[in-house]
């Protein structure tokens, strides 16, 4: 069974603050991706990564960076964390490719206070 | 840019019913069309995969159809259970991924 991983389930920190939100895959997985879910929003994608060091902007990067040092790892960095940050928090993996099925974590719920 | 809607937002349907959730989209070039359940606070569980040349999958008590042409997937949830209540997400492949905003399910005892 594939496994995705993330670092915390719940989350607090202070406005200005700088997060770091990590995922790790144990897949071998190419592709790894950070959203968020909003009420109402649905799930929008931040930022994905297609391999070790390659990062590509989603819809909605402004405040976020990622990082990939290794293939298994992937975080999602608030620089200086806002209140409209707040939000859930979900990573997904998938083998390279549009034909794959995406496999998600258990999310991390985050509040910026 | 590709518009996913899902209708009902919430349902409510006593346990033992048949049901129908919907799923439609506007890009029909659409690689494959996924449905996730997701249970309050938590991620999202993969249901089923339907590539853009299949017209249907079946796991247990679950059938997920696709009919690109008209851009539309129903995921049919036989002899529904309590343990089926949570919320429902489609999410349809083009160069990237849209998810709708899914179906709140309820099933009564």
């Amino acid at each position: 069974d594939v496994k995705v991983t993330q670092s915390s389930r719940y989350l607090v920190k202070r406005t200005g603050e700088k997060v770091f939100l990590e995922c790790v895959q144990d897949m071998d997985h190419e592709n790894m991706f950070w959203y968020r879910q909003d009420p109402g929003l649905g799930l929008r994608l931040i930022y994905f990564s297609y391999d070790v060091k390659m990062k590509e902007k989603g819809d909605i990067p402004e405040g976020y960076s990622v990082s990939r040092e290794k293939k298994e790892r992937f975080s999602l960095i608030l620089e200086s964390a806002s209140t409209n940050q707040t939000s859930m928090y979900l990573c997904a993996s998938s083998l390279l490719g549009h034909l794959y099925e995406q496999y998600f974590g258990p999310g991390t719920r985050l509040t910026v206070t | 840019k590709q518009e996913v809607t899902q209708i009902p937002a919430a349902l409510s349907v006593p346990e033992g019913e048949n049901l129908v959730l919907n799923c439609s989209f506007t890009d029909s070039a659409i690689y494959n069309l996924q449905w996730f359940r997701q249970d309050p606070g938590k991620g999202l569980t993969s249901l089923l995969l339907i590539q853009s040349s299949q017209r249907e999958q079946t796991s247990g008590r679950l059938n997920a159809s696709l009919d690109k042409s008209s851009g539309r997937s129903t995921l049919y949830i036989a002899a529904s259970q309590p343990g089926d209540s949570a919320t429902y997400l489609c999410a349809v492949r083009t160069n990237d991924m849209r998810f709708g905003a899914g179906t709140r399910l309820t099933v009564k005892p």
